[in-house]
């Protein structure tokens, strides 16, 4: 039972490259989120799923497009990475409480 | 609008002293779950407790308690006699949802960062 996984850990990008993190969860969630969060801001919501086929906006959706792959997979794209997308992205599934996954570390130069 | 304040951003306490993490919360739906979670310095994110709305119990874990206070819209987190594994960022969070458990609004407050002086 592994919980909430995340790939990969840590990531370098160049400005307007793509990439898309990936998440997994193996405790039967219907609702998945990805977060980002940076020095004094906290954890602000970018997309959730509240069940596999569903996704909705959260309040920093911009420049993210996500996947809801089947009901395990949640994964998250930037399209055309930026500056201001460097920051420690959390994926998280919900059952009693929200499990979270160990963070990526995304830097984008 | 949803909001969750903690206004200490950082506090630093000497060992073995009491210390409070204040959380002030706002929202216009009657069903809600406060959450208090901890980050170490590795980073990784702790569930610490969950609370729904209509459950104002106050609740004590070990050196771990919280007061639950909806007239104040307060879910105040304290430890007791504090100790240096206890330095982390703790944040308060606020989600509420539609009950056909479909929107949903998460709200994180920005964390208070606790320094456990030995």
């Amino acid at each position: 039972n592994a919980g909430v996984t995340q790939t990969p850990k840590f990531q370098v990008l160049k400005t307007g490259q793509s990439m898309t993190l990936q998440c997994a969860q193996d405790m039967n969630h219907n609702s998945m989120y990805w977060y980002r969060q940076d020095p004094g801001m906290g954890l602000r919501l970018i997309y959730y799923s509240a069940s596999e086929g569903t996704t909705d906006k959260g309040e920093v959706p911009n420049g993210y497009n996500v996947s809801r792959l089947n009901k395990r997979e949640f994964s998250l794209r930037l399209e055309s990475a930026a500056p201001s997308q460097t920051s420690v992205y959390f994926c998280a599934s919900r059952g009693y409480e929200q499990y979270f996954g160990p963070g990526t570390r995304l830097t984008v130069t | 609008a949803q909001k969750v304040t903690q206004a200490q951003t950082e506090i630093s306490v000497v060992e073995k002293e009491d210390v409070t993490l204040d959380c002030v919360y706002e929202t216009r739906d009657t069903t809600y779950y406060l959450f208090w979670y901890k980050q170490p310095p590795s980073g990784e994110l702790v569930f610490l407790i969950r609370r729904n709305s209509f459950d104002e119990q106050n609740e004590i874990s070990g050196r771990y308690s919280w007061n639950f206070q909806k007239s104040t819209s307060s879910f105040n987190f304290t430890i007791t006699a504090s100790q240096v594994v206890d330095s982390a960022v703790y944040f308060c969070a606020l989600i509420t949802e539609e009950d056909s458990g479909g929107y949903q609004k998460v709200t994180f407050g920005t964390g208070t960062k606790l320094q456990v002086i030995p």
